[in-house]
């Protein structure tokens, strides 16, 4: 069974740019989360979809960051304009239905943003 | 908000030795309790999971009980390997939703 794909593996970028990440859910996988881990830290949800719809994107910095899985697969996260502290490794997970106790999420490879 | 405390890292240890990391969280009621596994240069991949109180996860001779009275999940493993060298998340979710709340991680250096 393939897993959770992400890219690009990295990008490098200035301040004030923009960026986008791209992520491919386990098929069949309703669910899908994009996660920002920052040097030295756990991973913090930014955004959790279920199908297309947004179930929880009360921690996503909304002025800056954008996302969406227009057709209920895959996923695309913005940012526009980056800012150093953006500077993390951004983790898409998928489950397969979300809400069930014990419902586990599989992690992609996740794409290393630096912003110089 | 919910916290997970882990022990601070790294950790080394040498080869066959035994291993525990401690966790500790803060979410009431029943929360599910993780945990996962980053080798280097690789993605998070779960090692165990527990649903419920006095439940034992398991799987490559990796071992956590959720302890509900001292709000716990410690990983301990009878004798690492070299392998074993990775950094190591703590994680829960409330029986209310899906958001896995991680600990900051404690890497494990294991030498032979």
């Amino acid at each position: 069974e393939a897993g959770v794909a992400q890219s690009p593996r990295y990008k490098i970028i200035e301040k004030r740019q923009s960026v986008a990440f791209w992520c491919n859910p386990i098929s069949g996988h309703a669910t899908l989360y994009w996660y920002q881990q920052i040097l030295g830290q756990g991973p913090k949800l930014l955004i959790q979809f279920q199908n297309n719809g947004v179930v929880d994107d009360s921690q996503l910095p909304k002025d800056r960051f954008s996302a969406e899985r227009l057709k209920g697969v895959d996923s695309t996260l913005k940012i526009q304009p980056a800012k150093l502290e953006d500077s993390a490794v951004y983790l898409c997970a998928s489950s397969l239905q979300g809400g069930l106790r014990g419902d586990t999420q599989y992690f992609g490879p996740g794409t290393r943003l630096t912003v110089l | 908000g919910d916290s997970v405390t882990q022990m601070e890292g790294p950790v080394t240890l040498s080869e066959e030795a035994f291993l525990t990391i401690n966790c500790t969280y803060t979410a009431t009621g029943y929360p599910s309790l993780f945990w996962y596994v980053q080798y280097p240069g690789e993605g998070l991949q779960l090692l165990l999971k527990a649903t419920k109180a006095d439940d034992k996860g398991s799987n490559k001779g990796f071992e956590a009980t959720y302890r509900k009275e001292t709000t716990s999940f410690h990983l301990e493993k009878g004798s690492v390997q070299v392998s074993d060298s990775a950094v190591y998340f703590c994680a829960e979710k409330k029986s209310s939703g899906d958001k896995l709340t991680f600990g900051t991680g404690t890497r494990l250096a294991v030498r032979p």
